[in-house]
């Protein structure tokens, strides 16, 4: 069974708007951490934000926000004010207990100037 | 001051030959990983090591060999390359699994 689901392969948005991409996990560990990366067309994989299961508050790290709706099992990546440069894979992924991280399929998201 | 360093960046092998991948770490991290993202992107942890310990081996072929002479290296040995293994392996590095990774730039390996 999937455990990080991003159910949308591509998106296209226009510059300056904001994006919302989806990542729905699954886990019956009550610590785990959810993690976004980026990955634009060079290859290299850029950490975005982290949020711990525990975390009272949703991360936030400049632009780029997570949505934790812990009872939905939800964690969402918004990106404020895109930019062209925001055009990139990204990869929601948990790390369950023994250290294992899991990714996500992947959204890739073009962004219009 | 490069974080995460893998080499080769490209490798170009016949199917049977035996290479080796290696990755270097100077964060101070004690866990490295070893990822393979195929062609569709699909990026799935193969190995994980905590200060020289393997704690991680996700079902990958025992033509797969990973070696951490110290916490700062985890190199990755191949056996007898197949079609199949032609994908980009990324190394990674973190202070715990708690924290984030930081990812080397991968290698692509080919096999002909």
């Amino acid at each position: 069974a999937q455990k990080i689901t991003q159910t949308q392969p591509g998106m296209f948005v226009q510059e300056k708007e904001a994006v919302t991409l989806d990542c729905t996990y699954d886990t019956s560990d009550p610590s785990y951490g959810l993690f976004w990366y980026k990955q634009p067309s060079s290859g290299e994989m850029i950490f975005l934000i982290y949020q711990g299961s525990y975390d009272q508050q949703n991360a936030t790290e400049g632009r780029y926000s997570l949505n934790f709706q812990k009872a939905r099992k939800s964690a969402n990546l918004v990106i404020s004010a895109s930019q062209l440069g925001d055009s990139a894979m990204y990869f929601c992924a948990m790390r369950e207990r023994a250290s294992k991280i899991i990714f996500g399929s992947g959204t890739r998201l073009s962004i219009r100037p | 001051d490069t974080a995460v360093s893998q080499t080769p960046k490209y490798l170009v092998t016949q199917m049977g030959n035996d290479k080796s991948i290696k990755c270097e770490q100077n964060l101070g991290h004690d866990t490295m990983y070893w990822y393979k993202q195929d062609s569709k992107k699909f990026l799935k942890i193969m190995f994980s090591y905590n200060n020289k310990e393997l704690i991680i081996n996700e079902t990958v072929p025992n033509r797969f060999s990973p070696k951490s002479p110290d916490k700062a290296h985890l190199n990755l040995h191949i056996n007898s390359l197949e079609l199949g293994d032609s994908a980009v392996y990324f190394c990674a590095s973190s202070y715990n699994s708690n924290q984030p990774q930081h990812f080397g730039d991968g290698t692509r390996l080919s096999i002909l």
